[in-house]
């Protein structure tokens, strides 16, 4: 267990819906970030943030957005939903906001479009 | 454009032997790479890492080694154990920068009894 909360760990809805995914970081860690995980793809880094502000920002879609709140949780919401948006969506967690600050993983959640 | 790249998508490996794990990169920006460790239904495990300073890091029975002209990086696993059948993925980032971690495809090991 990483320590590292995401929520739900599974997700069906429609094309053209909107959903939000959920991560809890682990106790004490300021900066959350999140990868896509497509079916034919490794990782892709979408967005970080730390300390509630958006530190680093990957190829991220206009239809996704994320925040930080002030209790360190983060969301990421995905709308205008489309077939391709399919994938496992991870978040990670880490103390520190640079890239040697080791990042801990949650289990994911898979989101499917139907 | 795939900046870090697992060529192998697979690899079988008898226990006991060794496990040698290839990836490349081809941004000259990358400065610090890592590996982690999937198991089927939980997140990437961070195992092992290297900065561009140094070419090889050791860690119990996993070792990392750094080609930085070949832009090359092997991570080896010895002994072989069943529990180290997972998939195994490259990172690459550029120390010092906040952490957009760029990941290879991932190779699939597969330690056989």
């Amino acid at each position: 267990d990483s320590g590292v909360t995401q929520t739900p760990k599974h997700l069906i809805t429609a094309t053209g819906q909107r959903v939000t995914l959920r991560c809890s970081p682990r106790s004490g860690d300021l900066s959350v970030y999140w990868y896509q995980q497509s079916l034919d793809q490794g990782l892709q880094f979408l967005i970080q943030y730390y300390n509630g502000e958006e530190r680093a920002k990957g190829n991220i879609l206009e239809r996704f957005s994320a925040q930080q709140f002030p209790d360190l949780h983060s969301e990421l919401n995905l709308s205008s939903l489309e077939l391709g948006d399919s994938a496992l969506y991870f978040c990670a967690s880490s103390v520190g906001w640079q890239s040697n600050s080791e990042a801990f993983f949650g289990q994911g959640t898979r989101l499917t479009v139907v | 454009d795939q900046q870090v790249k697992q060529n192998s998508p697979s690899l079988s490996v008898q226990e006991g032997r060794i496990s040698i794990l290839n990836c490349d990169y081809t941004n000259s920006m990358f400065d610090y790479f890592l590996w982690y460790k999937k198991y089927p239904a939980e997140g990437p495990t961070f195992l092992i890492s290297i900065s561009s300073i140094k070419d090889k890091n050791e860690d119990g029975r996993f070792t990392v080694f750094l080609n930085k002209s070949a832009k090359h990086l092997s991570l080896h696993i010895v002994p072989s154990q069943p529990g180290d059948s997972a998939v195994y993925f490259c990172a690459a980032s550029a120390l010092g920068g906040a952490q957009k971690l760029v990941f290879g495809q991932g190779t699939r090991l597969t330690i056989n009894p």
